[in-house]
C-alpha cells in the first residue's frame, strides 16, 4: 500500500479564489507528479518534479503552479480559479530503480462555480 | 506520436474470465502497467510488465506481451463484482521517463 496522501478529497469554490492542492508522500520517493483527469476520462500529465527544486510542466498545458520544497511535499496551486479548471487532479509519486512504478494519491475532485 | 488505446466498455458474468486489450505506439517503452481506478479514487497499481517478457502471471492476473504487435492483454479469471472499475494501460517513454495511459476500459460486471 502506497503511502502518498492529498487533501482536500473534494472541493468547491467560487471562480476567481486562489486555491492549494496538497500532496505528501512518505515513500522518500524523488519522483512526484501530478495529473489531470475528466471524470472516466484519461490522464494528462500536467507537472512533475525530478527532485527538491525541480519542477516541470508536463504535456497538458495549465494555469496551475508546483513547487519542490521538500523531497515528500509536491503543492498544486492555482491563483485564480475558473469553471474550466473543474476537474479530478491526481498526484503520483515514483522512485527511480527499476520500473520506476508510479503510486497515486486518492485525488481532489475539483469543482469551480 | 506516443499513443494508447483501449477498447472503451466491457461487460462479463461474475465468474467468468475478463480478458482487457491494449495497443500501444511506442515500440521503445521500457515497461507497460495496469492500473485499476475505482469510482472516486486513484489509481492502483495492478501490475507491471518489462517489455522483454511474454507474460507475467499474478494470482487471478495474466498479463500478456506480443512486442511485435504492440498488444498487451489483462486477464482476470473468475471475474468478481469487486472487480467492476475502469482500468487504464500505461506505456513508460518518452524523454523523462513519463507514463502515457489509454483512455481507460470501463470493466462492468453482472450477476
Amino acid at each position: 500500500e502506497a503511502d502518498i496522501y492529498q487533501t482536500p478529497r473534494y472541493l468547491v469554490i467560487g471562480t476567481g479564489k486562489k486555491i492549494t492542492l496538497e500532496c505528501s508522500q512518505t515513500m522518500g520517493h524523488d519522483k512526484m507528479y501530478w495529473y489531470q483527469q475528466d471524470p472516466g476520462m484519461e490522464l494528462h500529465l500536467i507537472h512533475y518534479s525530478y527532485g527538491v527544486n525541480s519542477t516541470e510542466k508536463g504535456d497538458l498545458s495549465s494555469e496551475s503552479t508546483v513547487s519542490r520544497i521538500r523531497t515528500e511535499h509536491f503543492p498544486l496551486t492555482l491563483e485564480s480559479a475558473r469553471p474550466s479548471h473543474t476537474s479530478q487532479y491526481l498526484c503520483a509519486s515514483s522512485v527511480v530503480v527499476g520500473a520506476d512504478t508510479q503510486y497515486f494519491g486518492p485525488g481532489t475532485r475539483l469543482t469551480v462555480l | 506520436g506516443e499513443d494508447v488505446e483501449q477498447s472503451l466498455f466491457l461487460s462479463v458474468r461474475e465468474g467468468d474470465s475478463s480478458v482487457i486489450n491494449c495497443t500501444y505506439t511506442d515500440s521503445s517503452s521500457t515497461y507497460l502497467y495496469w492500473y485499476k481506478q475505482e469510482p472516486g479514487a486513484g489509481l492502483q497499481l495492478l501490475t507491471y510488465i518489462f517489455s522483454n517478457m511474454d507474460m507475467k502471471q499474478d494470482q487471478r492476473l495474466t498479463v500478456l506481451l506480443n512486442k511485435k504487435d504492440k498488444h498487451l492483454s489483462l486477464r482476470i479469471a473468475d471475474t468478481q463484482t469487486g472487480d467492476s472499475a475502469i482500468y487504464f494501460c500505461a506505456e513508460r517513454g518518452g524523454g523523462y521517463n513519463k507514463l502515457i495511459f489509454g483512455a481507460g476500459t470501463r470493466l462492468a460486471v453482472h450477476p
